[in-house]
């Protein structure tokens, strides 16, 4: 199985301020169709997961452009251009080149 | 609006069974894979097993495998887990969950973009 990595895994962040998150995976998540299969969900306060960034760098639908995700191979980065105090929540990588599909262990952002 | 609604969920003995469903609505269910995701409480997300658009290939978290079985039926829009030989371990907040990326022509289960709120199953004796 591959194993997903965060860091940190708590994050205070100050509103107006940047952030990064930091994804190693155990081995590459890079496909043969040049795609890597690396996924970005916030979980806010008492709701469901929503996907922010798929395929290693692609905002979702609806997502703000603060939110980027970048990387390549095992190392993947979620950057929060200027954070925003709606921005708390868990934030979890996850792989989805091979099964069992799995996810990091979650980065905790909260406001300082 | 996309919509998926989970039910089924309740308190089990351990060894006894459930059957989760989930009910889509919004959107061309036919076209998406679909999966079951996890989550105990105050815990990480935890996959559990996905379906392709047409049913014919499945896939299974490890720690469910043989004992959980995942099937849809595309002509009423509809998602099932059924859930044998329960552990306690099993106990958690199930979440049906569409794979965006997942369409008939792209298999892997990525871009999990439309997600129920839930429902809840408790194994405890």
């Amino acid at each position: 199985d591959i194993v997903m990595t965060q860091s940190p895994l708590s994050l205070p962040v100050t509103p107006g301020e940047p952030a990064s998150i930091s994804c190693r995976s155990s081995q590459s998540l890079l496909d043969r169709n040049g795609y890597h299969y690396l996924d970005w969900y916030l979980q806010k306060p008492g709701q469901s997961p929503q996907v922010l960034i798929y395929l290693g760098s692609y905002r979702a639908s609806g997502v703000p452009d603060r939110f980027s995700g970048s990387g390549s191979g095992t190392d993947f980065t979620l950057k929060i251009s200027r954070v925003e105090a709606e921005d708390v929540g868990i934030y979890y990588c996850m792989q989805a080149l091979q099964t069992p599909i799995t996810f990091g262990p979650g980065t905790k952002v909260d406001i300082k | 609006e996309e919509q998926l609604v989970e039910s089924g969920g309740g308190v089990v003995r351990p060894g006894g069974s459930l059957r989760l469903s989930c009910a889509a609505s919004g959107f061309n269910f036919d076209g998406y894979g679909m999966t079951w995701v996890r989550q105990v409480a105050g815990k990480g997300l935890e996959w559990v097993s996905g379906i392709n658009s047409h049913g014919g290939n499945t896939e299974y978290a490890d720690s469910v495998k043989g004992r959980f079985s995942i099937s849809r039926d595309n002509a009423k829009n509809s998602l099932f887990l059924q859930m044998n030989s329960l552990r306690d371990e099993d106990t958690a907040l199930y979440y049906c969950v569409r794979a965006g990326g997942s369409t008939v022509t792209t298999p892997r289960f990525y871009d999990m973009d439309v997600w129920g709120k839930g429902t809840t199953v408790t194994v405890t004796s």
